[in-house]
Order: structure tokens, then sequence, then C-alpha cells
């Protein structure tokens, strides 16, 4: 079965700064991933997914993520972070045969301080 | 487009009641799930329907059953509520599968249920 481990709980970072948050899976065979935000009292929203093709994926609200496969790592990275980006992050990952269900991270809070 | 649509918002259970967690789609998606996040857990898959009279286990069934008689419906129930069942709801949907098809999932805003 696949598995994700997000390494970091808490990202405190200031308004403008660089954000990097780190997630690894664990899986025999291929996979599908994907980084989803939430929100506070919302439900999650997808910001990107890598199904296949070019390693670099870019998604929604200038976020992007890298996939690497030796490493099994798929890192969200944001240049220039907003007050607005002040959410939970969960990376996700699926079987490339069984993509409807994913196995989600237990989620990386990012604090926006002016 | 509601997208998909949680009720209630909040709930609060006594240990041994029962309730059922409605959730209803307008997309016309074939896949269907219910999680439950907990802190520093994540979420967990607790069911998934891939269409109208197909539901199966997810990763924690125990304590819950759902039906999906509809395309758009996707009730998830409580027999006999236990404080463990404390947790926020989310019932999701998506559209396909694979490469070409692989959709990202849908969130409803959630119910958080406390169980005492």
């Amino acid at each position: 079965a696949q598995s994700v481990t997000q390494l970091d709980s808490q990202v405190p970072v200031f308004e403008e700064a660089p954000v990097e948050l780190r997630c690894n899976y664990s899986s025999s065979v291929s996979v599908y991933l994907f980084w989803y935000v939430q929100y506070p009292n919302q439900g999650l929203q997808l910001l990107l997914k890598y199904l296949s093709g070019s390693t670099l994926v870019k998604g929604i609200n200038g976020f992007e993520a890298e996939f690497n496969k030796s490493q099994t790592s798929f890192h969200l990275r944001k240049p220039s972070v907003h007050i607005s980006d002040t959410a939970e992050y969960f990376c996700a990952v699926s079987l490339r045969s069984n993509d409807y269900k994913l196995s989600f991270g237990a989620g990386t809070t990012v604090t926006v301080r002016a | 487009n509601a997208g998909v649509t949680q009720t209630p918002k909040f709930r609060i259970l006594k240990i041994g009641q029962s309730m059922t967690l409605q959730c209803a789609q307008d997309m016309n998606h074939n896949y269907m799930y219910w999680y439950r996040q907990d802190p520093g857990m994540g979420l967990k898959l607790i069911y998934y329907s891939v269409g109208a009279g197909i539901t199966d286990k997810g990763e924690v069934p125990n304590g819950y059953n759902v039906s999906r008689s509809t395309t758009e419906d996707f009730p998830l129930r409580l027999e006999l509520a236990a404080p463990s069942q404390t947790s926020v709801y989310f019932c999701a949907s998506s559209y396909g599968t694979g490469v070409e098809n692989n959709s990202p999932l849908h969130f409803g805003n959630g119910t958080r249920l406390t169980v005492t």
C-alpha cells in the first residue's frame, strides 16, 4: 500500500519570503501525486498534481512542485508567499492502477506573518 | 452550481445515539468518498463508491455504514456513536480516473461531529 509522510507539521514564514513544504511517499509501484490546500473551515482544494511527463508541475496561486522519483519526494514551493497563503497543506498519493483512492499525509500548517 | 453539499455543519451526539450525515453532489460524478479528519492525522478514507449501487470500505470503516442509491447522494450512517467518532467529516466526489480523465476531488465544507 502507498503512504505519504509530510516532514514538517508547522511552517511559520514571513510575508514575501519563499516557502518549501516537504513530502515523501512510499510505494512499490507507480503513483500519482497531489497537493491540496485547506483554508479555515473549508474543504480541501487541489493545488496541483503530477500524473506523468515533466517532473516540474505548476499549480494555482504561484505554487509549484517537483517530482523526484529517485528520492520518492514531491516537495511544494512558492517563491514569495502572501498572508492569504496561510492554510493547511496536504500531500496525497494514489496508485496509478487505483487512482481514485488517495492516501493523504498528516498535513503542514503554514502561517504567514507580516 | 452547488458542488458538494454536506448537512448538517455541526452536530453533538450522546454516546449510543445514531445519525446520518448527508452528502449530495450536482456534478454527475461517479466517484464519491467519505473522509474523516483528525488533528495531526490528515484525512482517512472511511468508505467510497464508484457508482450508484456500489460501495466499498476504506481505511477506517468500523462503526459506519453507507449507501449509494443514486448518483447524487452518498449518506454516511453512524449507528452507535462513540467518543472515538468525534471528528470532522468530509464528503468528496470526482469525475474520472486515469491519466486522461483523472480529476481532482471536490470536497464539501465538512460536518463537525462531537460525541459526548
